[in-house]
Parts: structure tokens; sequence; C-alpha cells
């Protein structure tokens, strides 16, 4: 268990719906990252938090969006849902901006 | 950014066997880590390793920052070390994990 929780574990939902994903840091880590998992895309980066800055930004859609909050934890809000959006979603958490990484149990979305 | 190459893609290996998986970047990188996804699709943490060798029981990993590369060696293989074997790096005083394609592992009994 790497301290990172996510919830839900599994969301199955239909195109052109809007989902959220909530992601809890280890505890005492200021920095949350966004990572998306498909089959023919591999594991990609989407967006890193700081202490409630957006960081970093790397292939995330206009579609998508992500906050961290005052209590540290994120939400990553995905719209207008699509057929491909169909993936393993994680969270990742570390110390500060650059340190190493700890990964949640991911959000597996299906969209129907 | 950069680019990560693994190999071999896949590896199947009679339990107890040893072996060597190992990770080309096309550029300096720093925050190196070796990840374990298992059947369940969780992305467990194995080594973070810049440079050097580390050892964690029938693991071990090395890597040489100079040459841009990192090896991670399994020993006496067992069915639980199956599953999908990732490395990723950040660039220098960079923050996004650049992961390679993963080396698909299963171990027979």
């Amino acid at each position: 268990d790497s301290g990172v929780t996510q919830t839900p574990k599994h969301l199955i939902t239909a195109t052109g719906q809007r989902v959220t994903l909530r992601c809890s840091p280890r505890s005492g880590d200021l920095s949350v990252y966004w990572y998306q998992q498909s089959l023919d895309q591999g594991l990609q980066f989407l967006i890193q938090y700081y202490n409630g800055e957006e960081r970093a930004k790397g292939n995330i859609l206009e579609r998508f969006s992500a906050q961290q909050f005052p209590d540290l934890h994120s939400e990553l809000n995905l719209s207008s849902l699509e057929l491909g959006d169909s993936a393993l979603y994680f969270c990742a958490s570390s110390p500060r901006a650059y340190n190493e990484q700890f990964f949640g149990p991911g959000t597996r979305l299906t969209v129907l | 950014g950069i680019q990560v190459e693994q190999s071999p893609p896949d590896l199947i290996l009679q339990e107890g066997a040893n072996s060597t998986l190992r990770c080309n970047f096309s550029d300096s990188v720093n925050n190196l880590q070796w990840f374990h996804q298992n059947p369940w699709g969780q992305l467990i943490n194995l080594f973070y390793i810049p440079s050097g060798t580390k050892q964690n029981g029938r693991l071990s990993a090395t890597t040489v920052a100079t040459e841009r590369y990192s090896l991670l060696y399994i020993s006496s293989s067992q069915t639980t070390d199956s599953g999908v074997y990732f490395c990723a790096g950040t660039k220098a005083a960079g923050n996004k994990l650049t992961f390679g394609g993963g080396t698909r592992v299963l171990v027979k009994p």
C-alpha cells in the first residue's frame, strides 16, 4: 500500500457524460500528479499540482481539468467523454516537486 | 521530451531463473524509477535509482547515468514476479515521469 488513495476504483459511464476522479496523497506529500494508462498510448503524464497550484502540464485534453484543494486532495474532471477516454487513471504523490513518486491503485474508467 | 526504450518487450521465464531488464534513455534523467505493475493493475514502486546500485531481496537495479541506461535484475524468479515492469524518468529539474513501454514478464511454475 503506497498510502495514496483513489476513488472510485471502477467507473462505467456513457459517451458525452462527465465524471470526477478523486485522489488523496500520502500524508505530508505536497505534490500530486495525474497519469493516464491506455492500451494504445501507454502511461502518459497529464498534469501536476504542487501545494494547490498547477506546476506542469502534459498531454491533457481541453475536456479534462484538475485541481488541488487546500487539504491537498486532488480531483480530475473528465467531460464530454468519448470511447477513447476509457483507460486506467493513476494519481501519484511526492513530498516536493521533484522527488520519488508513489502511485495510487488507479481508477478504471470505461466509457460505453 | 525524453524517449525511454525498454528491452526485451516480453520475457518468459521458468521459476527459479534469473533475468535482466534494460532501460535506455535518450537524454539525461533524474528521478529514475522502476515499477512493477501486477495483474490487478497496481503500480508498485521497486526502486528510486538516479544512479548507482540498490538491492531489495531478489531484485536489484543499477543505473549508469553517464551512459543513460538502467538495469533491473530479477534473481530466482517466482510466479508472483509476473506482470509488467516499467522504468520511468524525469528530465533534469523536471517533474513529469516519462515511461518506457514496459517489459511483460511471465514466470512459469
